[in-house]
Order: C-alpha cells, then structure tokens, then sequence
C-alpha cells in the first residue's frame, strides 16, 4: 500500500515570497492533516480536513496560510506572503476517518522541509 | 487547553541500558494517548494507542503504560536502531475534530 506523498521535499525561498506544497494521502483516506513542525518542536496542527471540508483551523494563520483539498483527495498548502518564522517542516498525515478507535492512527508523509531566508 | 510535557528533552543509553520515557499531559477527558517514533528526516510513525489508566501496550523492546496523568514509554535492553525521537500525543474527548497534540519529544540515542 502506498504511503502518504508530499512535494517538494526541500525548498528555500527568500522572505515575502509564496511556496506551495502538495499532499496525496494514503487511498481512501477520508481525514486528511497538515502540521507545522518546527525544529525541536512537536508537530502541530494546523488545517484538518475529513473529505473536501474543513474540520478545524482554528490555528492556520489565516492572513497569510491557505489550503485546499481537491475533490476530497489531493491537497495543497499555500503560504503567502513568507515569513523567517515559518521556516519548519510541512507535514502531511491521513487517515481512514473520524469516527472509531483509531481516530488517533495518523499516518505521516515525509514532509517538506521549508527554509524563509 | 490541551497540554502536553516530556522529559527527558534527550536521552543517550548504553546498548542493552533499559530506561523509561515520561509523558505528563493535561487534557479535559482524555480519549486517548498516542506514542509515535520519529526518525531523522521523517514524518513520525505510529506506535502504540492507550485509552485508560492502567492500560500497557507492547511491541519488541517497548512497552507502554498509562495513569491518570501520566504515560510511560519503557525501553528494554534497547538497541542502536531504537534511536530516534518519540513523541507523545493526547486527544480530548467532545469536540468535532479528534485533533492530537504533540509533546516536543525525546531525543534517544543508544550507542553500541
């Protein structure tokens, strides 16, 4: 069974700048997750999806961060425009659903690394 | 608000060395906690669920427990593979989301 993908894996980009990451969750996977995680830090949420709607994000910084999930399958997170402290790791997780034992089963991609200089 | 803690911040053993992992958690109603494994340039990989104190759950060399207001990720005679980070995450019960929210981790290095 395939993984979670995440695109780019690494990009650098100079502060103001926009950057786009892409996520393709594990098949059939209703949840979908974006996390922020900063060097040294846990991961945290930032936007939570189940199918095409938005579950909660209560902590995207919505001045600047945006996303989407296309049909209920693929998603992107934007930023624009940049900023030092958004220098992180973007993660990507999904899982099967909402309801059930196992609401708390991610399943993480790789993740792509951002550098704001 | 949610609130996650563990210690210690980084860990080095011995080969063979046992030791244990602290999660200290506050949580209005706990649903669940959650140990995940975070290896160097990788998204973290789950290990273990627990829903009630005095639940353990093991695999291999790990084995964890729960309190009312702690968890403990014990390692025996661990191994040089065992290094990475480990991370904690508690989920409230209510609410319409389910969200995790993470420790900052431990950092365990195991030297041959």
């Amino acid at each position: 069974e395939a993984g979670v993908a995440q695109s780019p894996r690494y990009k650098i980009i100079e502060k103001r700048q926009s950057v786009a990451f892409w996520c393709n969750p594990i098949s059939g996977h209703a949840t979908l997750y974006w996390y922020q995680q900063i060097l040294g830090q846990g991961p945290k949420l930032l936007i939570q999806f189940q199918n095409n709607g938005v579950v909660d994000d209560s902590q995207l910084p919505k001045d600047r961060f945006s996303a989407e999930r296309l049909k209920g399958v693929d998603s992107t997170l934007k930023i624009q425009p940049a900023k030092l402290e958004d220098s992180a790791v973007y993660l990507c997780a999904s899982s099967p659903g909402m309801r059930g034992p196992n609401t708390g089963e991610l399943f993480f991609g790789e993740g792509s690394r951002l550098t704001v200089l | 608000e949610d609130q996650v803690t563990q210690s210690p911040e980084a860990l080095r053993l011995q080969e063979g060395e046992s030791s244990s992992l602290n999660c200290s958690y506050t949580v209005s109603g706990l649903r669940g906690l959650f140990w995940y494994r975070q290896d160097p340039g990788k998204g973290p990989e789950f290990l273990f669920t627990l829903y009630s104190a005095g639940e353990e759950k093991e695999k291999e060399r790990l084995k964890a427990t729960l309190t009312k207001k702690e968890s403990f990720l014990h390692i025996t005679a661990p191994k040089p593979e065992d290094s990475a980070t480990y991370l904690c995450a508690v989920q409230a019960r209510g609410g319409s989301n389910y969200k995790l929210t993470f420790g900052k981790g431990t950092l365990l290095t195991v030297n041959p």
